[in-house]
C-alpha cells in the first residue's frame, strides 16, 4: 500500500524560499502511470490547489501561485518536492501532497494523501 | 480559472437525516468531480470520483450525482462518523484544478 512522507521546515521567514518534500514508499514515483499534486489549507480555511506533476514529467500550476511555484520529481529518491519562493503571511498553511490517479487529460482524483505539514511564515 | 460554487457552507442534521450538498461549476465540466471528506487534523479523504462513482470501502450511504455544471452529494441515513467537512473538487487540466470552499455538517 502506498504511504506518502512529508517533511520540510515548518517555519519560513518572509521572503524566503518554503521547500517540502514527499517521500512515496510502498510504490514507485514511476510506475503506474500515477501523477502527483500539492495542495494547501491556510488554517480554519478551505483547500487550495497549488500545482501537479504529470507522469510524463510534465507540471501545471494555480494561474494564482505559477509565478513562484516549483514542483519536481526525483525517481532516484523516489520523492517529490515543492518550492514556494517569495512568500509572505498568506502562504501560512498546512500543506499536503497527494497521489493523482485517473488519465490525461481530465479525469483525476486524489486518493493517497500525505499526512500534511504545517508551514508558518513569520519573523 | 473555474470556479466552484459550494453551498451551504455548513449544515446542522441529526443521526438517520438525509442531506445533499451542492456544487455548481462556472463553465462545463463534463462529470470531473470528486468530493472529499476531511475531519479536523486530517488529510482529505477521496469519497466519490468523477461525480458518482463510489470509492472502494466508502459506505454506500454515500452517492454522487450530476454532470456539466451542476453536481451534488448525498450522505442518506447519517451516521456519528459523518460530521465533518466537505469539498467538492473539478479535475479539467486546463486552466488546472479548483475546489469549492467546503461544508461543514454538524451535529
Amino acid at each position: 500500500q502506498v504511504h506518502l512522507q512529508q517533511s520540510g521546515s515548518g517555519l519560513v521567514r518572509p521572503s524566503q524560499t518554503l521547500s517540502l518534500t514527499c517521500a512515496v514508499s510502498g510504490g514507485s514515483l514511476s510506475s503506474g502511470g500515477y501523477s502527483w499534486t500539492w495542495v494547501r489549507q491556510p488554517l480554519g480555511k478551505g483547500l487550495e490547489w497549488i500545482g501537479n506533476i504529470y507522469h510524463s514529467g510534465a507540471t501545471r500550476y494555480n494561474p494564482s501561485l505559477q509565478s513562484r511555484v516549483t514542483i519536481s520529481g526525483d525517481r532516484s529518491k523516489n520523492q517529490i518536492s515543492l518550492k514556494v519562493n517569495f512568500v509572505t503571511a498568506a502562504d501560512t498553511a498546512i500543506y499536503f501532497c497527494a497521489r493523482l490517479n485517473g488519465y490525461y487529460p481530465d479525469y483525476y482524483f486524489m486518493d493517497v494523501w500525505g499526512e500534511g505539514t504545517t508551514v508558518i511564515v513569520s519573523s | 480559472d473555474i470556479q466552484m460554487t459550494q453551498s451551504p457552507s455548513s449544515l446542522s442534521a441529526s443521526l438517520g437525516d438525509s442531506v445533499t450538498i451542492t456544487c455548481r461549476a462556472s463553465q462545463r465540466i463534463d462529470s470531473y468531480v470528486n468530493w472529499y471528506q476531511q475531519k479536523p487534523g486530517r488529510a482529505p479523504k477521496l469519497l466519490i470520483s468523477a461525480a458518482s462513482t463510489l470509492q472502494s470501502g466508502v459506505p454506500s450511504r454515500f452517492s454522487g450525482s450530476g454532470s456539466a455544471t451542476h453536481f451534488a452529494l448525498t450522505i442518506s441515513n447519517i451516521q456519528p462518523e459523518d460530521y465533518a467537512s466537505y469539498y467538492c473538487q473539478q479535475s479539467t487540466s486546463s486552466p488546472g484544478f479548483s475546489f469549492g470552499r467546503g461544508t461543514k455538517l454538524e451535529i
